[in-house]
């Protein structure tokens, strides 16, 4: 089955520093990746969608300065939460899209959880 | 307003026990989706019902799709400990859209 392949699974850094988080698809092309944020007990808040080789969209209220997305080729996308404060601490998850699979097309990375200190 | 609205917000049960879980939304739908969350990490597609389909089921799972009351329900039956999970629902547009997902549903199964 697909796999999506998420790091790092856990991530500590210190405020005002910038962490990159990379989703992986691994046997497949995603022509389009999401990323998620979930706050606990909350559910998923769609960030921005990436399309291979264009500019990601972001949802209303993301900061797209804060948050870099980079979607360089069809199976690699990057999250970048760049002077990260202590605020920007969640759980984010990616999601990579094959589009050979219609609306089942859909895989989850296993999250990454972000403290910042 | 957030699409997909799960209820209730958190079930338990005993083991072997049937779940019901609801879950409504607002605007026109393509398909509507099931995934599963284990505490801390992703989610795992469960089922997908297309909005032409009144019900479905896979294995233990039973959901059904009323678009005229815009709502769904997941049904686990014979359910087990190793079901104890967050459950969302999340409604799709169109096969090359987002999905709008649901706030969810901790599922606590008693062994």
């Amino acid at each position: 089955g697909a796999v999506v392949s998420q790091h790092p699974s856990r991530v500590i850094c210190k405020s005002g520093t910038s962490v990159k988080i990379e989703c992986r698809s691994l046997d497949f092309q995603a022509t389009t990746m999401f990323w998620y944020r979930q706050f606990p007990k909350q559910s998923l808040m769609l960030m921005a969608t990436s399309n291979e080789g264009s500019k990601a969209t972001y949802e209303q209220g993301v900061e797209k300065d804060k948050f870099l997305i980079n979607h360089a080729s069809l199976t690699l996308s990057t999250l970048t939460v760049t002077s990260a404060h202590p605020e920007d601490s969640s759980f984010y998850i990616c999601s990579a899209r094959d589009a050979d699979r219609g609306n089942y097309g859909y895989t989850f990375g296993s999250g990454t959880r972000l403290t910042v200190v | 307003s957030q699409q997909g609205e799960e209820d209730p917000q958190a079930l338990s049960i005993q083991e072997g026990e049937n779940a019901t879980m609801n879950c409504s939304y607002k605007t026109s739908i393509n398909n509507l989706q099931w995934y599963r969350q284990n505490s801390g990490r992703g989610l795992v597609h469960l089922i997908l019902i297309r909005s032409n389909e009144r019900e479905k089921h896979s294995g233990r799972l039973r959901v059904t799709l009323d678009t005229s009351k815009k709502s769904s329900s997941l049904l686990i039956t014979a359910s087990r400990a190793a079901d104890t999970a967050s459950y969302f629902c999340a409604t799709g547009t169109g096969a090359n859209s987002k999905l709008t997902f649901g706030k969810g549903i901790t599922l606590s199964v008693r062994p």
